[in-house]
């Protein structure tokens, strides 16, 4: 069965680094997620992307933060200069087409430690 | 007010016992429902969705909507310890190019062998 991946599954980084966080959606799904859990909070949209796009980003998605697919099959997530706060489970999601958005397939995630 | 609200236990129920998981929202826009498990560590995993109001069934799974209520429920039949994780509720609009889910806080669910 197709599922999305995401690497690496743990990253470790100093405050101020930048990190990217790489996710391969299924293969045939068209729009693409990026959803954080901070420890013990909900899961939290950040960002949507179609088209080579950005559709949709919340308020946590500031200018710290940028999405691409730099190629047909990776969709990655930048933190220019990481906080502490940024502390998360980050999830990677996608889903395949615009009559199934809300159907959205999870990756495992990636937990990102700011130290 | 929450835009979602999810008691977030934890429960603890019998093996074969019958989980009654529920949330409630505020924003009566939200037209799709979704059901998520999520085993420690793990990414959500996709149960069920419903469209509007109405019930749906899939195997041991049943989901509820009252939307004039807004008040969903996921119950579980026949409760088996692997079902043992947190059910996260998860909903959305139909408004906008697309779908941001909007989470509820998650149910952590024991089943006992």
């Amino acid at each position: 069965e197709p599922e999305v991946t995401q690497t690496p599954s743990h990253q470790v980084t100093q405050m101020g680094q930048e990190v990217i966080l790489r996710c391969v959606p299924i293969s045939n799904h068209l729009y693409f997620y990026w959803y954080r859990q901070i420890l013990g909070q909900k899961v939290e949209f950040l960002v949507s992307f179609y088209n080579n796009e950005i559709s949709e980003k919340s308020e946590i998605f500031d200018d710290q933060f940028s999405v691409e697919r730099p190629d047909g099959s990776n969709f990655t997530l930048k933190i220019r200069s990481t906080k502490l706060e940024d502390s998360a489970m980050y999830f990677c999601a996608s889903s395949e087409d615009w009559r199934e958005l809300y159907e959205q397939y999870f990756g495992p995630g990636t937990r990102l430690t700011v130290t | 007010q929450k835009e979602v609200e999810q008691d977030p236990g934890p429960l603890s129920v019998p093996e074969g016992a019958i989980v009654s998981l529920n949330c409630t929202y505020s924003n009566s826009a939200f037209q799709y429902f979704m059901w998520y498990r999520q085993y420690s560590r793990k990414g959500p995993e996709l149960l069920m969705y419903t469209y509007s109001s109405g019930n749906k069934e899939d195997g041991r799974f049943t989901a509820q909507v009252d939307k004039s209520s807004k008040y969903i429920s996921l119950f579980i039949r026949d409760s088996q310890p692997s079902d043992s994780a947190t059910y996260l509720c998860a909903m959305t609009s139909t408004s906008g190019s697309a779908r941001q889910l909007t989470f509820g806080s998650g149910t952590q669910l024991t089943v006992l062998p």
